[in-house]
């Protein structure tokens, strides 16, 4: 089974409108790590915003927040007020094991990611 | 601070031949972990390094190894390359690879095999 699933390939957003990426997730580990990134044409992997499963607040940075709901294992990335330059690939990621040593916490698994697109 | 620099940029190779992508970690980062982009398998995990030692490996044949650098650079080796090995490889470092740390990613070495 997918530890990360993305289930939208490809969004259209106008541009100032809000818009929300989905992101579910399988894990049995109850200490856990939740990333999002984008991907823009470049290449270069960026950073948005980071969930930790122990966490009692959904996590913001700007324009970007995420809506972490536990019991139904998701997390989707919510963009307000987009801009043409949010047009790239975004990936959901998890990382488990937070709470202990050991080689499997030192990995991000990533989904496959969705695209968006920003229209005018 | 400079970010994470990877080298080369793009690479050509053919079929049989080994290649050495490289990457430079952001200053003071110890951890640098590799990861494989196909537009078929996604973004998987390669290895990761923290002063000098592997410290976890993914699901990759052995033509792939790496290893890092008393500075904390990192190289990686393909041997006996395959067509199937055309891809983005990107480098990311982080203080310490644990917990809550965010990972900081290179632009990546685009490798085609032909």
């Amino acid at each position: 089974a997918q530890k990360i699933t993305q289930t939208q390939p490809g969004m259209f957003v106008q541009e100032k409108e809000a818009v929300t990426l989905d992101c579910t997730y399988d894990t049995s580990d109850p200490s856990y790590g939740l990333f999002w990134y984008k991907q823009p044409s470049s290449g270069e992997m960026i950073f948005l915003i980071y969930q930790g499963s122990y966490d009692q607040q959904n996590a913001t940075e700007g324009r970007y927040s995420l809506n972490f709901q536990k019991a139904r294992k998701s997390a989707n990335l919510v963009i307000s007020a987009s801009q043409l330059g949010d047009s790239a690939m975004y990936f959901c990621a998890m990382r488990e094991g937070l709470r202990r040593s050991g080689a499997g916490s030192y990995q991000l698994t990533f989904g496959k990611g969705t695209k968006l697109s920003v229209i005018p | 601070k400079a970010g994470v620099t990877q080298t080369p940029r793009y690479l050509i190779k053919t079929r049989g031949q080994q290649v050495t992508l490289s990457c430079s970690p952001i200053s003071g980062h110890r951890s640098v972990s590799w990861y494989q982009q196909t537009p078929g398998q996604g973004l998987q995990f390669l290895f990761e390094y923290f002063s000098e030692t592997q410290r976890n490996k993914g699901n990759f044949p052995g033509r792939f190894s790496g290893r890092q650098f008393s500075n904390s650079r990192s190289e990686m080796n393909v041997s006996t390359l395959e067509l199937g090995d055309s891809a983005l490889y990107l480098c990311a470092s982080s203080s310490s690879g644990l917990s809550n740390e965010k990972l900081f990613f290179g632009s990546g070495t685009q490798l085609s095999v032909l």
